[in-house]
């Protein structure tokens, strides 16, 4: 099973500031990777996927990178309704097994 | 406009069976792989299971192998989790996802999940 691992556990950031979270991989997964949003109540939504392909309507502020075992999420300018719960996913090989998140939260 | 519409949360006691429905509407059903994901109280989000489009292939997390079932119904646009010998350790929100293509890939929307309590 590949497990992986996010960092910090909380970001504390100011909005309009930028936001960098960490996802690595404990084996190589290539790029067969996911970021999603999730809110308390709402469904989680995807971000990006493939490490670096945003999915539909989702705003260019949003950009993914990594390979291999590496991964990051960037968040250039924080608006309100980014502070949520942000998880990575990979695809790579049964099981598919998500990060344990990462809290972004209002600085 | 796509939507997924989860059912079949409840009280379970343990030793339980619960089925999970999920009924899909805005999108065609039968070209879509589909997944289940799971969020315990004050946990993360834990992938449970997917079926490929053709409902041919299934996959499970190792804790529900041998007791969770996943089908679909393309007459129905429906997706099920079949729960038998539920543990407590099976409370959670479940959400029905669906996937970006006819295999299991990146799951690109998600329904707003149904709540299963196993407690006796």
């Amino acid at each position: 099973e590949i497990v992986m691992t996010q960092s910090p556990a909380t970001l504390s950031v100011s909005p309009g500031e930028r936001a960098t979270l960490s996802c690595r991989a404990s084996q190589s997964i290539a790029t067969k990777l996911a970021w999603y949003q999730h809110k308390p109540g709402r469904a989680p939504r995807l971000l990006i996927y493939g490490a670096s392909t945003r999915a539909t309507a989702i705003p260019a502020r949003f950009s993914g990178s990594g390979s291999g075992t590496e991964f990051t999420l960037t968040i250039s300018s924080l608006q309100s309704e980014d502070f949520a719960v942000y998880y990575c996913q990979h695809y790579n090989s049964w099981p598919y097994t998500f990060g344990q998140g990462t809290k972004l939260e209002i600085k | 406009e796509m939507q997924l519409l989860e059912s079949g949360g409840n009280l379970a006691q343990p030793g339980g069976s619960l089925r999970l429905s999920c009924a899909a509407s805005g999108f065609t059903f039968s070209n879509y792989a589909m997944t289940w994901v799971r969020q315990a109280p004050g946990k993360g989000l834990e992938w449970v299971s997917s079926i490929s489009g053709s409902g041919y292939s299934a996959y499970y997390v190792d804790s529900v192998k041998g007791r969770f079932t996943i089908s679909r119904d393309s007459s129905k646009n429906t997706l099920y989790l079949q729960m038998n010998s539920l543990r407590a350790e099976d409370t959670a929100r479940y959400y029905c996802a669906k996937n970006d293509g006819d295999w299991p890939l990146s799951n690109d929307y998600w329904g707003q999940g149904t709540l299963v309590t196993v407690s006796s």
